[in-house]
């Protein structure tokens, strides 16, 4: 699996924009950039995913560079309960099994986002 | 997410005691997962069910066993409780081949 480099901690002030950034330099291709984020002792919670195109949902914007190197995470504007660990993940597309290299999400380390007011 | 539940929140137990906790969905998602997470461990898989009929170990399924009564429900059991099994427990659930989870609040399990 490709590793992630992500920054251990950031600052947002509230109403503006975060903008996480992940390394993911070994990144092949198949396989897919994944941003999850966990508020406090809370489950887990899905944001977005892509390939290669940039996405755009609800909850925020995905930027993949054109090498696939890196991707940027966009939380257009930042609330007090935007403040969370968010995990890059590089996973090929689809949960096939666990073992060798179809093995499940692994959440690394994050960044731990704090937004203030 | 509140499509996923998982009961108890908060469980403290003793040591060789049997726990079951239990994990229902209402996303209708084929596949369900349970994992465990430490401080700064992240999170590890026990155990996943891509349906019914199906049960697979994860990374860490030695003193767990688990069962999916249906496709909406997926309990996970601790034979004999012991205290490095303390962790909070996550259930997760996805549609088809996604890596796209949906995950409980979480419980809280303290093995004394």
């Amino acid at each position: 699996d490709a590793k992630t480099t992500q920054p251990p901690s950031m600052d947002c002030a509230e109403g503006r924009a975060a903008n996480l950034p992940c390394n993911h330099s070994t990144i092949s291709g198949n396989e897919y950039v994944y941003w999850y984020r966990q508020i406090h002792s809370q489950g887990p919670q899905y944001i977005i995913h892509g390939l290669k195109n940039n996405e755009t949902n609800e909850m925020a914007s995905l930027i993949i560079t054109e090498d696939r190197k890196s991707s940027t995470l966009i939380l257009p504007h930042a609330t007090l309960r935007d403040t969370a660990v968010y995990y890059c993940i590089v996973r090929v597309g689809g949960f096939a099994g666990y073992g060798g290299s179809q093995g499940n999400l692994i959440f690394g380390k994050g960044t731990k986002l704090s937004v203030k007011p | 997410d509140a499509d996923v539940t998982q009961t108890p929140r908060n469980r403290i137990t003793k040591t060789g005691k049997r726990i079951m906790l239990e994990c229902s969905q209402t996303k209708g998602h084929d596949r369900m997962y349970w994992y465990r997470q430490d401080p700064g461990l992240g999170l590890r898989l026990i155990y996943y069910s891509f349906d019914v009929k199906d049960i697979n170990k994860g990374e860490i399924s030695d003193g767990y066993s688990v069962s999916r009564q249906a496709q909406a429900k997926f309990s996970l059991s601790l034979e004999s409780a012991i205290p490095n099994q303390t962790a909070l427990y996550f259930c997760a659930t996805s549609r088809g081949s996604g890596l796209e989870q949906y995950f409980g609040p979480g419980t809280r399990l303290t093995v004394t």
